[in-house]
């Protein structure tokens, strides 16, 4: 059970746009600690996607975006393709654990 | 650029203590910028952060593993190792070094990762 929840799948065809959610809790997100995201292609590390929320590091696509708002977080996709096919999971920082948490992963499928 | 690599024995029976150590390419684990952490992830499961250590000596570790777990640094080597004690079968993972972005916790997130090298508890 992890701190943080993600649905375990979306779907979208290319072109199309998907979100994905990240809920946490009062001591997480809702403390207003920073949401990261991260995207795990098939058989290699996760890379960062996503900073404080809304950056994108250097040569991640603006197609990639993320936004915040209470307890909750969010990923969007926009203009869907093949090559994002991967999981996606969202981090953040709990006070109650002293620790960093990661979210259960969403497994993006371009249909 | 940075790189990190993780190294150790891929196979470790259980009850016994699976130890890797995380070789960093390039600056110093002495930088009062960052953090440097393990993460592992089961076949087929999610992300789980296991512990992170800052240059000051400070560990942080991960409440469910607090017991068996500890991190230390050699910095003449620019090496951090992760021992985890007691394994069982549920601790086969690919386990991950990573180099934290923030010394403010609260905004710290993982930059840059190893590759990850799997680790199976088994007899």
């Amino acid at each position: 059970q992890s701190v943080l929840t993600q649905p375990p799948s979306v779907s979208g065809a290319p072109g199309q746009r998907v979100t994905i959610s990240c809920t946490g809790s009062s001591s997480n997100i809702g403390a207003g600690f920073d949401v990261h995201w991260y995207q795990q292609l098939p058989g290699a590390a996760p890379k960062l996607l996503i900073y404080v929320s809304i950056n994108r590091p250097s040569g991640v696509p603006d197609r990639f975006s993320g936004s915040k708002s209470g307890t909750s977080a969010s990923l969007a996709i926009a203009g869907l393709q093949a090559e994002d096919e991967a999981d996606y999971y969202c981090q953040s920082y709990d006070s109650s654990l002293s620790g960093w948490v990661f979210g259960g992963g969403t497994k993006l499928t371009v249909l | 650029q940075l790189q990190l690599q993780e190294s150790g024995p891929g196979l470790v029976k259980p009850s016994e203590t699976l130890s890797l150590t995380c070789t960093v390419s390039v600056g110093s684990l002495s930088t009062s910028s960052y953090y440097w952490g393990w993460i592992r992830q089961p076949p087929g499961k999610g992300l789980e952060w296991i512990g992170s250590f800052y240059y000051s000596g400070n560990t942080y570790y991960n409440p469910s593993l607090k017991s068996r777990v500890t991190i230390s640094v050699d910095t003449s080597k620019s090496q951090f190792s992760l021992k985890l004690s007691s394994v069982t079968a549920t601790d086969t993972a690919v386990y991950y070094c990573a180099r934290q972005s923030s010394m403010i916790v609260v905004v710290s997130n993982f930059d840059i990762w190893g590759r990850g090298t799997l680790v199976t508890v088994s007899s």
